[in-house]
């Protein structure tokens, strides 16, 4: 168990909808990474909030966004979701400002599937 | 330029035997190679990494091999176990972004 949590591990939605995934880091950790991993694109970097602020963006499609929020939790909103969008979703986290050197702790991940 | 070429995509190796898997990439400002291991239905975790500036690194049965000029890095497992069964990850970072190479679903037969 990497200590780091997310909710919920399952998501059946319809194309045109938007969701919500959320993200609990590790206690203390301040940085949090967002990730899409689906067979055909591989694993891909969303997007990374430190302490609150965005850091860095990857491959993040404008119909997702991310928020960090002051308990250091994590939400990423997928909207006017298609059927390519059917993925894990995972996040990560690490204890300091973010840098990539350091070890990131993964969730279990969100697994969604756009019908 | 920002991809990370991996290969090969699948791979068998007998217990006891050595796992080699390669990776490449084009954009020379990547300052750190990490490489993550998948059991399925988990996250990634990092398994080992490397900086440019080391040639060889290594842990325990695992270890990178960094090619500067070849623009090549590649993980090789030593006497590989069962446990060893995982899919791998290469990846390549620059300025807090990570582009993964597409995996290596690995196999050690018992």
């Amino acid at each position: 168990d990497s200590g780091v949590t997310q909710t919920p591990k399952h998501l059946i939605t319809a194309t045109g909808q938007r969701v919500t995934l959320r993200c609990s880091p590790r206690s203390g950790d301040l940085s949090v990474y967002w990730y899409q991993q689906s067979l055909d694109q591989g694993l891909q970097f969303l997007i990374h909030y430190y302490n609150g602020e965005e850091r860095a963006k990857g491959n993040i499609l404008e119909r997702f966004s991310a928020q960090q929020f002051p308990d250091l939790h994590s939400e990423l909103n997928l909207s006017s979701l298609e059927l390519g969008d059917s993925a894990l979703y995972f996040c990560a986290s690490t204890r300091g400002r973010g840098r990539l050197q350091e070890t990131q702790y993964f969730g279990p991940g969100t697994r969604l599937l756009v019908l | 330029q920002q991809q990370v070429k991996q290969s090969p995509q699948s791979l068998i190796v007998q217990k006891g035997g050595i796992s080699i898997i390669n990776c490449a990439y084009e954009n020379t400002a990547f300052d750190y190679f990490p490489w993550y291991q998948q059991f399925p239905g988990k996250g990634p975790a990092l398994l080992i990494a490397i900086r440019p500036d080391v040639s060889e690194k290594k842990e325990g049965r695992f270890t990178i091999s960094f090619n500067k000029s070849a623009k090549q890095f590649s993980l090789h497992i030593m006497d590989s176990q069962p446990g060893d069964s995982a899919t791998y990850f290469c990846a390549a970072s620059i300025n807090d972004k990570i582009i993964f190479g597409k995996g290596t679903r690995l196999h050690i037969l018992p």
